[in-house]
């Protein structure tokens, strides 16, 4: 089966932290993708990458960054967490093109207090 | 990407057929017809998708209407463990670039399966 894997399931962080999210895949995906889920707001899409080292902003990217050195890790960057950042991640992985699915992780609660 | 509508929520007896309609009236013929679904504090699943024909695995069923304009998400034989919110997403195809890979992510049909 696909494994996408973050690496923490719960996570609280003080506000100006620096906080990385981590997201590995085991099916030599090409494309990997963050999205935060807000209740009320459904999934929005922050960052993904469709090649090593290249990433596009998605429709949230304000206060985030995002790190790809390997094709199958894929990292969130919280420069300074605010608490308006609490809030649930979840990291995607799929294979090019438009005819394949995504495979979602479990997700990183994250409360930046 | 074409927008879609669904209802908000759905109630289905347990070990009967779940039906879940969905609009995307603005469809285009390159554009796929997805299906998600989310379990409380998990992480979305893929079940199914389509582009004309419909579509049927081990999950569920997709039937697409002749002119796409509509589809319907099919479990055959609900139970408790299919209590999920459900979400519709239209995709564009054959369209290379980083801009084709985004799958934006609706309120989704709230569906709960009554023992």
């Amino acid at each position: 089966d696909v494994k996408v894997t973050q690496s923490s399931r719960y996570l609280v962080k003080r506000t100006g932290e620096k906080v990385f999210l981590e997201c590995v895949q085991d099916m030599d995906h090409e494309n990997m993708f963050w999205y935060r889920q807000d209740p009320g707001l459904g999934l929005r899409l922050i960052y993904f990458s469709y090649d090593v080292k290249m990433k596009e902003k998605g429709d949230i990217p304000e206060g985030y960054s995002v790190s790809r050195e390997k094709k199958e890790r894929f990292s969130l960057i919280l420069e300074s967490a605010s608490t308006n950042q609490t809030s649930m991640y979840l990291c995607a992985s799929s294979a090019s093109g438009a005819n394949y699915g995504y495979t979602f992780g479990s997700g990183t609660r994250l409360t930046v207090v | 990407d074409a927008k879609t509508t669904q209802p908000p929520s759905m109630d289905c007896a347990e070990g009967r057929a779940a039906n879940l309609p969905c609009n995307h009236s603005t469809i285009s013929g390159n554009e796929y017809v997805y299906w998600y679904r989310q379990i409380h504090s998990q992480g979305p699943q893929y079940i199914i998708h389509g582009l004309k024909n419909n579509e049927t695995n081990e999950m569920a069923s997709l039937i697409i209407t002749e002119d796409r304009k509509s589809s319907t998400l099919i479990l055959p034989h609900a139970t408790l463990r299919d209590t999920a919110v459900y979400y519709c997403i239209v995709r564009l195809a054959g369209v290379s670039g980083a801009g084709s890979y985004q799958l934006t992510f609706g309120k989704g049909t709230k569906l709960s399966v009554i023992p």
